[in-house]
C-alpha cells in the first residue's frame, strides 16, 4: 500500500516568514494530494490540493509544488499568521478514495 | 451550508462494551468514509461506502468493527467487545459523485473515543 512521510514533524517560525513542509509517498500510481489542516478539537480541513499533471498550484498564501518523478510534493505558506498555527497533513491517494496521511506537522507562528 | 456532522463528540466506555458512532455528510454527498486517527498521528483508512454499497475495508478492522450505511445516506460504525487500544478519533467524511477531476473529502468534527 502506499506510504507517506512527512517532514518536519514540528515547525515555529516567526510571524510574516515561510513555513514549508515536505512529504514523500511510495507509490507512483498516487495521482491526488491534497493538504489538510487540523485545528485542535477539529476534524481535517482541505486547504489545497493537487493532481499528477499539475507541478505547482497556488492559492493565496499558500502553494503546493509536485515533482511525481522524485515522488515528493511540499507545502509552502508565505507570511504567516498566528492563525495558521495548527497541525497540518499532506496525504497521497493512488485511487479516488483512498487517502494515505502523513504523519503530520504542528506549525507554531511566534507573534 | 451544513458540513460533515458525527454524533456523539466524545464517548467513554468501558472494556468489553460496544459502541455505536452516528455520521450523517453532506447532502447529495454518496461517497461516506471512516477514518481512525491516534494521537500524535494521521488518520488511517478504515472503510468507504458509494451509496449503500461497502466497498472497500481495511484490515485494520476487525471483526470487532462493522459499518453499514443503509439507504446511502447517514453511517453508523459500531465496534463490539471494546478494547483499551480501540481508543481513538473516529473521522468520517464524505465527497460528491466522482466526476473524474475532484476527489474531495471532506470531514467531521470526529468522535473521540476511551475505553477504560
Amino acid at each position: 500500500g502506499e506510504n507517506v512521510e512527512q517532514h518536519p514533524s514540528t515547525l515555529s517560525v516567526q510571524e510574516g516568514d515561510s513555513a514549508v513542509i515536505k512529504c514523500t509517498y511510495s507509490d507512483s500510481a498516487s495521482n491526488y494530494f491534497p493538504w489538510y489542516k487540523q485545528e485542535l478539537g477539529k476534524g481535517p480541513q482541505l486547504i489545497i490540493d493537487i493532481r499528477s499533471n499539475v507541478g505547482e498550484k497556488k492559492d493565496q498564501r499558500i502553494a503546493v509544488t509536485l515533482n511525481k518523478t522524485a515522488k515528493h510534493f511540499s507545502l509552502h505558506i508565505t507570511e504567516t499568521q498566528p492563525e495558521d498555527s495548527a497541525v497540518y497533513f499532506c496525504a497521497a491517494s493512488p485511487y479516488d478514495y483512498k487517502l494515505s496521511f502523513g504523519a503530520g506537522t504542528t506549525v507554531t507562528v511566534r507573534a | 451550508d451544513t458540513g460533515v456532522s458525527q454524533d456523539p463528540r466524545h464517548k467513554i466506555t468501558k472494556r468489553g462494551q460496544n459502541v455505536t458512532f452516528r455520521c450523517d455528510p453532506i447532502s447529495e454527498h454518496n461517497r461516506l468514509y471512516w477514518y481512525r486517527q491516534t494521537l500524535g498521528q494521521g488518520p488511517e483508512f478504515l472503510t468507504y461506502f458509494q451509496n449503500e454499497a461497502q466497498l472497500e475495508k481495511s484490515r485494520l478492522l476487525s471483526d470487532r468493527f462493522s459499518a453499514e450505511r443503509p439507504k446511502g445516506s447517514f453511517s453508523t460504525l459500531e465496534i463490539q467487545r471494546t478494547e483499551q487500544g480501540d481508543s481513538a478519533m473516529y473521522l468520517c467524511a464524505s465527497s460528491p459523485p466522482w466526476t473524474g477531476g475532484k476527489d474531495t473529502q471532506y470531514f467531521g468534527p470526529g468522535t473521540r473515543l476511551t475505553v477504560l
